[in-house]
């Protein structure tokens, strides 16, 4: 059964705590994202890795962190640098298609909540 | 330029008409534009995508339609059902680039 799994469902995290998400993926894909998703709000990526042992920063990775030590994980580390961390947060992993762009799937997500 | 706006930020229909959601881009270098569907609590799920080759794909009750000229492509759901009722995202991507997403439509069918 191929998919992405992301663990765990809900998090509660106390303010000055440091908290990591689960992305496991068994589709072989290269490449694996995160994104952060608030209320009434689109998706706003976080880090993103193309192989393993390489990660970029998206538009908001101040405050997180996260490592690909394996093609299957990408663990997302919300630090206590981060001021506002409630919200709902989606990984996912892409393949390039045959015909030449990204498809990408998507977890069904983690929501975190600061106590 | 990498925005992608999305209109209109809710809709409610009623249960057998059309909804239609539209959007709209910058980047002539976008060459993909998937629509994504999700459901409160769960992670988004490719529903159609397009190329910009072609001006309609349909899957369905599900129509995507393009007009390059206007850099603008809209999802059409026909005979719209409760259980359609969901957040829809637009996208965009170009070779190599991330995904530019959509900020979401939230659509109600009511039964």
């Amino acid at each position: 059964d191929g998919g992405i799994t992301q663990s765990p469902k809900y998090l509660f995290r106390k303010e000055g705590q440091n908290v990591t998400l689960s992305c496991e993926q068994n589709l072989n894909h290269d490449a694996m994202y995160w994104y952060r998703q608030d209320p009434g709000q689109g998706l706003r990526l976080i880090y993103y890795s193309q192989i393993v042992n390489d990660f970029q920063k998206g538009d908001i990775a101040e405050g997180y962190s996260v490592s690909r030590e394996k093609k299957e994980s990408f663990p997302l580390t919300v630090t206590s640098a981060q001021k506002n961390p409630t919200a709902f947060y989606l990984c996912a992993s892409s393949i390039l298609t045959s015909g030449g762009w990204n498809e990408q799937f998507f977890g069904p997500g983690t929501r975190l909540t600061v106590l | 330029q990498q925005q992608v706006k999305q209109s209109p930020q809710s809709l409610i229909v009623q249960k057998g008409g059309i909804s239609i959601i539209n959007c709209a881009y910058e980047n002539t270098a976008f060459d993909y534009f998937p629509w994504y569907q999700q459901f409160p609590g769960k992670g988004p799920a490719l529903l159609i995508a397009i190329r910009p080759d072609v001006s309609e794909k349909k899957e369905g009750r599900f129509t995507i339609s393009f007009n390059k000229s206007a850099k603008q492509f809209s999802l059409h759901i026909m005979d719209s059902q409760p259980g359609d009722s969901a957040t829809y995202f637009c996208a965009a991507v170009s070779y190599g680039q991330n995904f530019v997403f959509g900020p979401g439509t939230r659509l109600s069918v009511l039964p």
